[in-house]
């Protein structure tokens, strides 16, 4: 059974850098397919954030590309997410999830993130 | 990046009821289409992927249709643990872009 579960702060100041893990159990993110994040922002908007592949290769949205970096550690079954000089308009509650046999067909939990001094 | 427009924001039916959703891009997508459901405080749940192919477990009262542009997630016989909120993806470009979601309530 496919597991994935989020973990870091829950509250950041702005321009702060965010870092959120997943933890992935079930499955090894070796294997292939792809694993990403997706955030749904305080008016239950739904947005995609960015995709990584096992050895590394990675997809981001447009709109964040130079603030955004997701990265595997295979070694411990996990990816992370970074995202640099936070403001306000980037809480949001994040989801990771794991594209294994369709599109975002697992999903963390989700973790509430807020920028707020 | 390529818009998903859904159709309706909201809509209000009753149990039993059959309840179709809209989701038409703005260039064509082929099939990649996939349709979420989600409940308050839960994660989004698959429901349908490649536009009609039905998740395994989904109820057989879930179906998808369409390809190109225009896409429709359809709900037959309408039941009480189907009122949420349901969005579409489109994962056809490089840049996955999601509907703005329709909200299904009493």
């Amino acid at each position: 059974q496919v597991q994935l579960q989020e973990s870091g702060p829950g509250l950041v100041k702005p321009s702060e850098n965010l870092s959120l893990t997943c933890s992935v159990s079930g499955y090894s993110i070796r294997s292939g397919y792809y694993w990403g994040w997706i955030r749904q922002l305080p008016g239950k908007e739904l947005e995609w954030l960015g995709t990584v592949y096992p050895d590394g290769t990675t997809r981001y949205n447009p709109s964040l590309k130079s603030r955004l970096s997701i990265s595997p550690d295979t070694s411990k079954n996990q990816f992370a997410l970074r995202l640099n000089s936070v403001t306000a308009e980037d809480t949001a509650v994040y989801f990771c999830e794991g594209s294994i046999y369709a599109p975002l067909d697992f999903w963390g939990q989700g973790i509430l993130v807020t920028v707020s001094s | 990046a390529i818009q998903m427009t859904q159709s309706p924001s909201s809509l209000s039916a009753s149990v039993g009821d059959r309840v179709a959703i809209t989701c038409r891009a703005s260039e064509g997508i082929r099939n990649y289409l996939n349709w979420y459901q989600q409940k308050p405080g839960n994660a989004p749940k698959l429901l349908i992927y490649a536009a009609s192919t039905l998740k395994s477990g989904v109820p057989s009262r879930f179906s998808g249709s369409g390809s190109g542009t225009d896409f429709t997630l359809t709900i037959t016989s309408l039941q009480p643990d189907d009122f949420a909120t349901y969005y579409c993806l489109q994962d056809n470009d490089s840049s996955w872009t999601f509907g703005q979601g329709t909200r299904v309530e009493v």
